[in-house]
């Protein structure tokens, strides 16, 4: 079991520029989110699903989309990446219902 | 919506000593999460706790759900246990509200 894994770990952008981060999870989980962590805060939602074929937003939606086509991943675009988009990028995944919830280990996004 | 604050905001410590960390929240819930970030970053389950008491080695928590608060004990502190804890709760579906976090300093 990898649990919940996020590719890049790290990536650099200049502004306008468009990117996909990746998020993957093997334990059959139904619901997942994108948080992002600005320095010294907590963690904000950005978009999450319920389920294949099913997204919603977040608290913080604006210059993100996100798809779930698969059980298993569940990708964030970048539409035109901004400098304000600085940040580090968590997934997670859960089961439906009440339960610990999984954290990827994140991707620490730039924007210049 | 649902309101999180975590007290203190910054804690120093050496090395053996005992310390308590406060979560309160706004309003009713059906998932409490405590999560440690190590100084790399990475985010760890601690306690999936939205009532009653929980143990795990040095650690344990508390969360009373009627008075709205968790509470998470460190015994022993150990340089290993720096970094930043946070609480995040769920009042409906299953999307967290994070507390801003207490940044725990253990020093040897």
């Amino acid at each position: 079991n990898a649990g919940v894994t996020q590719t890049p770990k790290f990536q650099v952008l200049k502004t306008g520029q468009s990117m996909t981060l990746q998020c993957a999870q093997d334990m059959n989980h139904e619901y997942m989110s994108w948080y992002r962590q600005d320095p010294g805060m907590g963690l904000r939602l950005i978009h999450y699903s319920v389920g294949a074929g099913i997204t919603d937003q977040g608290e913080v939606p604006n210059g993100y989309n996100v798809s779930r086509s698969t059980t298993e991943d569940f990708p964030l675009r970048l539409l035109s990446a901004a400098p304000s988009q600085t940040s580090v990028y968590f997934c997670a995944s859960s089961l439906p219902g009440p339960g610990t919830q999984y954290f990827g280990p994140g991707t620490r996004l730039t924007v210049l | 919506g649902i309101q999180v604050e975590q007290s203190p905001p910054d804690l120093i410590l050496q090395e053996g000593a005992n310390s308590t960390l406060r979560c309160n929240f706004s309003d009713s819930v059906n998932n409490l999460q405590w999560f440690h970030q190590n100084p790399w970053g990475q985010l760890i389950n601690l306690f999936y706790i939205p009532s009653g008491t929980k143990q795990n080695g040095r650690l344990s928590a508390t969360t009373v759900a009627t008075e709205r608060y968790s509470l998470l004990y460190i015994s022993s502190s150990q340089t290993t246990d720096s970094g930043v804890y946070f609480c995040a709760v769920v009042d409906y579906g299953q999307n967290f509200v994070f507390g801003p976090g207490t940044r725990l300093s253990v020093l040897p």
